[in-house]
């Protein structure tokens, strides 16, 4: 039973334009959020977290959004730059331990 | 700092054999975890370590696997006998601290069971 979904597993967005990936989740436990990006043969990178008793956190390009109600969170990517184009993991923890990752969604950025 | 270390990187193996992964965690790391990545489950914690003790081995996905940290600086992770459906790549991260969810991730092992 996935507890993280990510229901799009591709994304193909203009360069320069927004990008949105979008991540809903079950576990109303889980109390952080994060989004790893990760490129063929290499392992995850943390990008971004957000803490539940947030709504919204922003990092240069990079913001993430939380709805706790509807149990949904978003990365909001502008502009989006060739250099994007990754697979992005949603992840959460209910704990202080471990991660639930989604099964990712590959970000495409066309020229 | 090298980050966290794998070895090998790929991995292919007859079924019925012994196949040990290996990690060294970024140093004054003090807890690892050992993930799978399949297409069918994603990205699933296997086992996670905090001072070399095994926290959580709850996603172990059957005897046939086994993970220790003998020291802060090594771990492994064992499946024996191995098993077609094994094949995926192993990641293997670690992070400062108990609790601190920024995790460093490897650059994984891709194993092929056949």
């Amino acid at each position: 039973d996935q507890q993280v979904k990510q229901n799009s597993p591709s994304l193909s967005v203009q360069e320069g334009r927004i990008s949105i990936l979008n991540c809903d989740y079950t576990n109303s436990m889980f109390d952080y959020f994060l989004w790893y990006k990760k490129y063929p043969a290499e392992g995850p990178t943390f990008l971004i977290s957000i803490s539940s008793i947030k709504d919204k956190n922003e990092d240069g390009r990079f913001t993430v959004f939380l709805n706790k109600s509807a149990k949904h969170l978003s990365l909001h990517i502008v502009p989006s730059q060739p250099g994007d184009s990754a697979v992005y993991f949603c992840a959460a923890s209910a704990t202080t331990d471990g991660l639930t990752f989604g099964k990712g969604t590959h970000l495409i950025i066309q020229p | 700092d090298a980050g966290v270390i794998q070895s090998p990187r790929h991995e292919v193996t007859e079924m019925g054999q012994e196949v040990t992964l290996r990690c060294k965690p970024i140093s004054g790391h003090n807890s690892l975890f050992w993930y799978r990545q399949t297409m069918m489950r994603g990205l699933e914690l296997l086992i996670y370590f905090n001072n070399n003790v095994p926290i959580d081995d709850s996603g172990m996905p059957e005897d046939r696997f086994s993970a220790k940290m003998p020291n802060a600086s090594f771990s492994t992770l064992k499946i024996q006998p191995s098993e077609p459906r094994d094949s995926a790549v192993y990641f293997c991260a670690s992070t400062q601290g108990r609790g601190n969810l920024e995790q460093y991730f490897g650059p994984g092992t891709r194993l092929t069971v056949t």
